[in-house]
């Protein structure tokens, strides 16, 4: 296994336009989180899911946006009309024991979003 | 509020220097995560820990539940050490609060 993958790496789009990244976990993880990252700054949670289940979604993800693990492997963040301010990267990171002292996170490459 | 807040955010030293980050959190911890990040995004995780010290390598990481504070120590540091560091509680639930980074250059 190659660790989490996430495509695309870039993504520059026009303003109103919809995008989406894909986030492929390490197989055995169960867990999936999603971040979001600005210049300069940590990352922020977006949201996170066990399995299929979406458990938990931050108030950052307002409803332009939206994520799916449909199997509970791989999952898919949508931005729907996009906005400058959503010029970031979006860090997907997945675990097999969640985020407490004994589990780890596998983060992927990121997806650097550019809107023009 | 949950907060994580680190020092300093940037630290340049020469190679060798014994290199300390800092991270301070606002409430009781479940588990303070130190992670790497280097340019271009990739973020690797270095310990994960809720009491005591860990090693590993030319890495240490200490804290002190006390005192809410935990800190990040590289002995005989080199450039290949260049990156973000960056410190996130988990506040006992699945969300990582992320401290805005400490960006190290150590200088040849």
């Amino acid at each position: 296994d190659t660790g989490v993958s996430q495509n695309p790496r870039h993504k520059i789009t026009k303003r109103g336009q919809n995008v989406t990244f894909r986030c492929d976990p390490i197989s055995e993880h169960n867990r999936l989180y999603w971040y979001r990252q600005t210049l300069g700054q940590g990352p922020e949670f977006l949201t996170y899911f066990q399995n299929e289940a979406q458990l938990e979604k931050s108030r950052l993800l307002s409803d332009r946006f939206s994520a799916e693990r449909p199997k509970g492997s791989f999952s898919t963040l949508e931005i729907q009309r996009t906005e400058q301010g959503d010029s970031a990267m979006y860090l997907c990171a997945s675990s097999s024991s969640g985020t407490g002292v004994s589990g780890e996170l596998f983060f992927g490459e990121g997806s650097r979003l550019t809107v023009l | 509020k949950n907060e994580v807040e680190q020092s300093p955010q940037n630290l340049t030293a020469q190679e060798g220097e014994f290199i300390t980050i800092n991270c301070s959190y606002s409430v009781g911890i479940s588990a303070l995560h130190w992670l790497q990040q280097h340019p271009g995004g990739g973020i690797v995780s270095l310990f994960m820990l809720s009491s005591g010290k860990k090693k590993h390598g030319r890495l240490i990481a200490t804290i002190n539940i006390q005192e809410k504070h935990s800190s990040l120590h590289i002995t005989a540091s080199h450039p290949r050490d260049s990156a973000v560091y960056i410190c996130a509680d988990n506040f006992g639930n699945e969300k990582l609060t992320f401290g805005t980074g400490t960006r190290l250059t150590i200088i040849p």
